[in-house]
């Protein structure tokens, strides 16, 4: 069975500092890792997603995140935030072959200018 | 091209009461998937769809909900005699294809609330 933890339900950060949002996952077989943002009354985008090959991947608008498998994160970094990336965060795994993600609960990100 | 659009984007209904939700997915998109969002959580697996069949319908919580997709384009979430534990965000999303590594395309959700 897979499973997804994100810790911080809530993460404040200063216009232009550090993004860091942590992702965990637990899964029985090679995973597929996925990273959505959601706006108020939007639905969710793809910022990035791990599937093989290079480990530290990169996604849009300067978001990117490093798969470490001896351990079992997926955590989201951006150099330096904008007011513009106040959303909510969620990653997600996919193990099997059907396809369905399992999410996590989901982290807000408030950008303080 | 479009985006997966997901109709009504708002529904209010009575306690008891039968409602249906469709979603629009990419054309040409095989896959279809359905998750149900509740307010601080995140998405949660409902059914999925490869084709007009339901491959995968383990996360439906109960024989209340079913869903169909005929023709293997549009589908539609239907709730018999709905809860008001059934209020969230109804999520639909598709894929190229199905497979662990392919990008799901999530529509805009229709948000129901049970009165």
């Amino acid at each position: 069975a897979q499973s997804v933890t994100q810790l911080g339900s809530h993460v404040s950060v200063s216009e232009g500092a550090l993004v860091l949002l942590r992702c965990n996952y637990s899964s029985s077989v090679p995973p597929y890792l996925f990273w959505y943002v959601q706006y108020p009354n939007q639905g969710l985008q793809l910022l990035l997603k791990y599937t093989t090959g290079a480990t530290l991947v990169k996604g849009i608008n300067g978001f990117e995140a490093e798969f470490k498998k001896s351990e079992t994160s997926f955590h989201l970094t951006k150099p330096s935030a904008h007011m513009s990336d106040a959303a909510e965060y969620f990653c997600a795994v996919n193990g099997g072959s059907q396809g369905n993600l399992i999410f996590g609960k989901g982290t807000k990100l408030s950008v303080k200018p | 091209g479009a985006g997966v659009s997901q109709t009504p984007s708002n529904k209010v209904t009575e306690k008891g009461k039968y409602v249906e939700l469709r979603c629009d997915p990419i054309s040409g998109h095989t896959a279809l998937y359905w998750y149900r969002q509740s307010l601080g959580q995140g998405p949660e697996f409902l059914i999925y769809f490869q084709g007009t069949g339901a491959a995968d319908d383990s996360g439906l919580p109960n024989d209340r909900f079913f869903a169909v997709r005929p023709e293997g384009s549009v589908s539609t979430l239907k709730i018999q005699r709905t809860e008001r534990g059934d209020s969230a965000v109804y999520l639909c999303a598709s894929s190229l294809q199905r497979g662990g590594g392919e990008t799901q395309y999530f529509g805009p959700g229709t948000r129901l609330l049970v009165l």
